[in-house]
């Protein structure tokens, strides 16, 4: 069975740029999750969706959206980017959002800005 | 205070040690515990959830005191393929959302 699929796997923008990343969760999963993991730390909560519905939102400006689709995938947007945007951004999802269901984890999208 | 707090590493054993793992949270209010472990540039993978009355899968026993707000994970017979970072990760989310907030992450790296 697929995992959590996240898309591009890689990606290079400049400083004022908008990026799009994609995520799609693992079959049956209605939940995904967003972070940001920036080197040396620990990943960051960014957004959680449940059937299409923003349920958490961690302490990022209003810079970063997403949203879910009636598939349960999910994007994340990032708008005016700045150098320290430069990180790893984790998808993770889960059946629902019962607080002791894990979340499984994409590989990333590595996002580096110039 | 920081919300997860794990010892800062990294640590380095040989193979066959046993190395423990410990963490704080700072909010009472916590649901739900794990520990992930995260490989050098890959993306973090659940190890084991973390119960009230401690668990144990083969080789790896996670103990949670909720009273000292304390977390540990104990590796025994420690693995070449053990090398990693792990994450101590705490869910303060309710039914209706789960937020989880991670640690900095201890890497350990276990040698010949």
């Amino acid at each position: 069975d697929a995992g959590v699929t996240q898309s591009p796997t890689h990606l290079i923008k400049t400083r004022g740029q908008q990026v799009t990343l994609r995520c799609s969760p693992i079959s049956g999963h209605k939940s995904v999750s967003w972070y940001q993991q920036v080197l040396g730390q620990g990943p960051q909560f960014i957004f959680q969706y449940y059937e299409k519905e923003e349920r958490g939102r961690g302490n990022f400006p209003d810079r970063f959206s997403a949203r879910q689709f009636p598939n349960y995938s999910s994007e994340l947007n990032v708008n005016a980017l700045l150098l320290g945007d430069s990180a790893l951004y984790l998808c993770a999802s889960s059946p629902g959002t019962g607080n002791s269901q894990p979340q499984h984890f994409g590989d990333g999208t590595r996002l580096s800005i110039l | 205070r920081k919300e997860v707090e794990q010892d800062p590493g990294p640590f380095n054993v040989p193979e066959g040690a046993t190395v423990a793992f410990n963490c704080t949270y700072s909010n009472s209010a916590s649901q739900s515990f794990f520990w992930y472990r995260q490989d050098c540039r890959k993306e973090p993978k659940l190890l084991m959830s973390v119960y009230s009355s401690g668990n144990e899968d083969g080789r790896f026993t996670a103990q949670l005191n909720r009273a000292s707000q304390y977390i540990s994970l104990l590796i025994r017979d420690s693995k070449l393929s053990d090398s990693a970072t792990y994450l101590c990760v705490v869910n303060l989310g309710g039914w209706r959302y789960s937020t989880l907030t991670f640690g900095k992450g201890t890497m350990l790296l276990v040698s010949p």
